[in-house]
């Protein structure tokens, strides 16, 4: 299994971000995709996941990302995406997509978000 | 629910050091508990899932279980190396969200 990340980079607040997730080695239509992140000098959250097309590929997310940050996929591309919106300082920090029903198997290499005015 | 770790433990090269990761309600047993190890720049490795099975490539040395009595999952690594200082983190999930502790930094 592998996971290839990129987006990222420096946004103002309020700005717009999108990431990106390409899956390899694993029937990827099948996968139940999540999303993690890790501000500076924290510890790792949890912030949502999409689930596979065939268990209704619908989404869960945490409260504090509800309404700003989208996950979709594209079974076609083998790829899952984080749009956020709406961001904030806090929301700085290293993004992983992960791949897992259960847990977090499999972990992408992570991407930088830097919000900053 | 939430789960709980500690913030730091250590050990010496040798030693062996256990982590706990208490789960605030509902029962331990009930759903799995996974283990990562995180160290800095790198993405998280699995050392344990399914409560107490370690992924091919973990060594030995690390070992998962749970005490229903005490409502928590544990990590336990022994022959510590200077390479397991890292974060670990457990993680468990509900029906609608994956759950991760605060994480515990190892020191050897």
């Amino acid at each position: 299994e592998q996971l290839v990340q990129s987006g990222g980079g420096l946004v103002k607040p309020g700005g717009s971000l999108r990431l990106s997730c390409v899956g390899s080695g694993f029937i990827f239509t099948n996968a139940w995709m999540s999303w993690v992140r890790q501000a500076p000098g924290k510890g790792l959250e949890w912030i949502g996941r999409i689930k596979s097309r065939q268990d209704g590929g619908t989404t869960d997310d945490i409260t504090g990302v509800r309404g700003r940050f989208i996950i979709s996929r594209d079974d076609s591309k083998s790829t899952v995406f984080l749009q956020m919106s709406g961001l904030r300082i806090e929301d700085t920090g290293v993004y992983y997509c992960a791949t897992g029903l259960i847990g977090l198997d499999a972990w992408g290499q992570g991407t930088t978000v830097t919000v900053s005015s | 629910f939430i789960l709980t770790q500690p913030h730091s433990v250590s050990g010496s090269p040798g030693q062996t050091v256990t982590i706990s990761c208490t789960r605030s309600s509902g029962n331990i047993g009930s759903k799995y508990v996974q283990w990562y190890q995180h160290r800095p720049g790198s993405p998280p490795i699995t050392v344990i899932e399914e409560d107490d099975q370690r992924p091919p490539g973990v060594p030995d040395r690390f070992s998962g279980s749970i005490d229903p009595s005490s409502n928590s999952a544990s990590l336990s690594i022994s022959g510590l190396v200077p390479e397991d200082e890292a974060d670990y983190y457990c993680q468990s999930y509900d029906s609608n969200s994956l759950i991760l502790g605060g994480g515990t930094k190892l020191t050897v």
